[in-house]
């Protein structure tokens, strides 16, 4: 199946900085990608959708300022996270795909906590 | 919209049993893809299998099986001769079309007793 990168695997940051993270597409070109938040042991829920070019689309209750998401190219999509507080701290996933793909693939998460 | 339900938070099977795990989905349209996902423990989604609704038949991938219930929206997971590797969280995921969002059921945690 194709490959979706992200990075950093882990970060730790204080509380009122800013923290990027990217996802990558390594052999396929990502129309399409996906960020979801994970807390323990709950689902993913799906925070917003971008599309290479066009600004994303977030899902209800997410704050726009606070997770920008920015898809520049085919194989790169950033989600920064603003003034970051303990409460933004969960695992962050992407997932990506083009138009000819009927499912997406996912990178291996981003743990994100703050202090 | 759309919904998809897991009845079983939990469950547990005997090494080399077979288990069943229970989804059901809320649609209005005919035709969408539906997923079954593993999280094991290093939290990377892995796809087990895919069902088109268009088609009839049961995908099948290995030890892995569905039973689609189109007219029920039900879409069950079957996994055979269970194996410590299947020890994992297992989401049923719904997608509209190959355009649209997926989207995930809560999850059931799988552990394979040996």
């Amino acid at each position: 199946g194709a490959v979706v990168s992200q990075h950093p695997s882990w970060v730790i940051c204080k509380s009122g900085t800013s923290v990027k993270i990217e996802c990558r597409s390594l052999d396929f070109q990502a129309t399409t990608m996906f960020w979801y938040r994970q807390f323990p042991k709950q689902s993913l829920m799906l925070m917003a959708t971008s599309n290479e070019g066009s600004k994303a689309t977030y899902e209800q209750g997410v704050e726009k300022d606070k997770f920008l998401i920015n898809h520049a190219s085919l194989t790169l999509s950033t989600l920064t996270v603003t003034s970051a507080h303990p409460e933004d701290s969960s695992f962050y996933i992407c997932s990506a795909r083009d138009r000819s793909m009927s499912e997406q693939f996912f990178g291996p998460g981003t743990r994100l906590t703050v202090l | 919209a759309q919904t998809v339900t897991q009845s079983q938070p939990e469950m547990s099977v005997q090494e080399a049993e077979t288990v069943t795990l229970s989804c059901t989905y809320d649609t209005s349209e005919n035709n969408y893809y539906l997923f079954w996902y593993k999280q094991p423990p290093s939290r990377q989604m892995i796809l087990v299998i895919r069902q088109e609704a268009y088609k009839q038949q049961n995908a099948t991938e290995n030890r892995f099986s569905v039973n689609f219930q189109k007219a029920a929206k039900s879409f069950s997971l079957k996994i055979s001769d269970s194996q410590l590797g299947d020890t994992a969280m297992y989401f049923c995921a719904f997608m509209r079309t190959s355009y649209d969002k997926v989207i995930f059921g809560p999850g059931t945690s799988l552990s394979v007793i040996p």
